[in-house]
């Protein structure tokens, strides 16, 4: 079965610190692969996806993502997190075949300190 | 960009009654649309799929008969809530594909129901 899985579920951060935010999918064919954000009380916002070409990923407000596809992962980083980064972070999939539905992880909270 | 609309953002209803989500592509024809539901603090739940023109698919374990969906233009989608019960109280989401953009998203619904 197609699933994404976010193995943490609850980040806290001191500001400057760096972020990595692991996703793993499960699914043997072709796949898309996104990084939603959703900060409180606000609608989902894209941070970048990945269809094809370079498994590095750069997204909007300093975010990146690497896919790795021996390892099913599409990890999130920032090198330097800010206050304002505290959100509701989705890893999600797009699977070949999938008549395009969006598969979410379970979303992973952050939370960073001033 | 393209933009889903979705109203209304947040209604209290009473137990039994029905209530009517809709979502509507301001910029663009949306042949699909999918339609979430997210628990508190939990990720977005893919209930069924809007085809314009067909019936929508469903998924696993989601009551059909509980949860309409309509998709009778291009440019609407609806989800009714029929006889509405304090555990349907949730955040309903709907989302058009995009393409290589991706998807964009509804800013979302909250049911409560009394």
């Amino acid at each position: 079965a197609q699933s994404v899985s976010q193995h943490n579920h609850h980040v806290i951060l001191s500001e400057a610190a760096s972020l990595e935010l692991g996703c793993n999918y499960s699914y043997g064919g072709t796949v898309n692969l996104f990084w939603y954000v959703q900060y409180p009380g606000q609608h989902l916002q894209l941070l970048l996806k990945y269809f094809s070409g370079d498994p590095l990923v750069k997204g909007i407000k300093g975010f990146e993502a690497e896919f790795i596809k021996s390892k099913f992962s599409f990890n999130l980083r920032k090198p330097s997190v800010q206050w304002s980064d505290t959100a509701e972070y989705f890893c999600a999939m797009k699977a070949s075949g999938g008549y395009n539905k969006l598969i979410f992880g379970a979303g992973t909270r952050l939370a960073v300190h001033p | 960009g393209a933009v889903v609309s979705q109203h209304p953002s947040r209604v209290i209803c009473k137990s039994g009654t029905s209530v009517k989500i809709e979502c509507r592509s301001l910029d663009f024809q949306a042949t699909t649309m999918f339609w979430y539901r997210q628990f508190p603090k939990k990720s977005l739940m893919l209930m069924a799929t809007s085809n314009e023109g067909s019936k929508a698919t469903y998924e696993q374990g989601v009551e059909k008969d509980k949860f309409l969906i309509n998709h009778a233009s291009l440019t609407l989608s609806t989800l009714t809530v029929t006889s509405a019960h304090p555990e349907d109280s949730s955040f309903y989401i709907c989302s058009a594909p995009m393409g290589n953009y991706g998807y964009t998203f509804g800013s979302g619904t909250r049911l409560t129901v009394v």
